[in-house]
């Protein structure tokens, strides 16, 4: 079935850097990707959306400047968490939508900023 | 835009015994997409179930099935012989296929436990 690799599954970074998270589709080509925040026991919040080649929409709210996203192939898509701070410490999970419509999940990123 | 509601955000079951988690939405749309994902400690998302709004009758997989209600707008999902490793977070999920990207509408999520 589809995969969607997930990497790193957690990084611990400073206060200040920035971390990369990246998602590959592995036997598909994922049209469009979603990036979400989850809480511990809290439901998954929709960051953004990406297509191959286009811009990312975020959701209001979600600062386009701190959480950068790229999606320049139809196999990869990248989140940057830039400056990053406590605050962002989370859960991040991406979701990857085929030509068939169907979403598969990566495995998420556990961030810690210290 | 939609909601997705979940009541329950905890609910117990026996080993071998059957549970239903109940989800709620709300929508002005005829035809959607609506999903169980259930998420174990692994955090790993993984779909349970899919039933398609113009399909009448209720998706099945396996020990799982749904009761979808559409005109009262309610989408359960049953578990039958409950097993240990179906403990997890369930959320029920809501696609539109009339919304740009397709994106998923979750709901807050229902915790379940499973006693042995």
């Amino acid at each position: 079935g589809a995969v969607v690799s997930q990497h790193p599954s957690r990084v611990i970074c400073k206060s200040g850097t920035s971390v990369k998270i990246e998602c590959r589709s592995l036997d598909f080509q994922a049209t469009t990707m979603f990036w979400y925040r989850q809480f511990p026991k809290q439901s998954l919040m929709l960051m953004a959306t990406s297509n191959e080649g286009s811009k990312a929409t975020y959701e209001q709210g979600v600062e386009k400047d701190k959480f950068l996203i790229n999606h320049a192939s139809l196999t990869l898509s990248t989140l940057t968490v830039t400056s990053a701070h406590p605050e962002d410490s989370s859960f991040y999970i991406c979701s990857a939508q085929g030509r068939d419509y169907g979403y598969t999940f990566g495995s998420g990123t556990r961030l810690t900023v210290v | 835009a939609q909601t997705v509601t979940q009541s329950q955000p905890e609910m117990s079951v026996q080993e071998a015994e059957t549970v239903t988690l109940s989800c709620t939405y709300d929508t002005s749309e005829s035809d959607y997409y609506l999903f169980w994902y259930k998420q174990p400690p692994s955090r790993q998302m993984i779909l349970v179930i899919r039933q398609e709004a113009y399909k009448q009758q209720n998706a099945t997989e396996n020990r799982f099935s749904v009761n979808f209600q559409k005109a009262a707008k309610s989408f359960s999902l049953k578990i039958s012989d409950s097993q240990l490793g179906d403990a997890a977070m369930y959320f029920c999920a809501y696609r539109s296929l009339m919304e740009y990207g397709n994106k998923l509408v979750f709901g807050a999520g229902t915790i379940l436990r499973v006693k042995s």
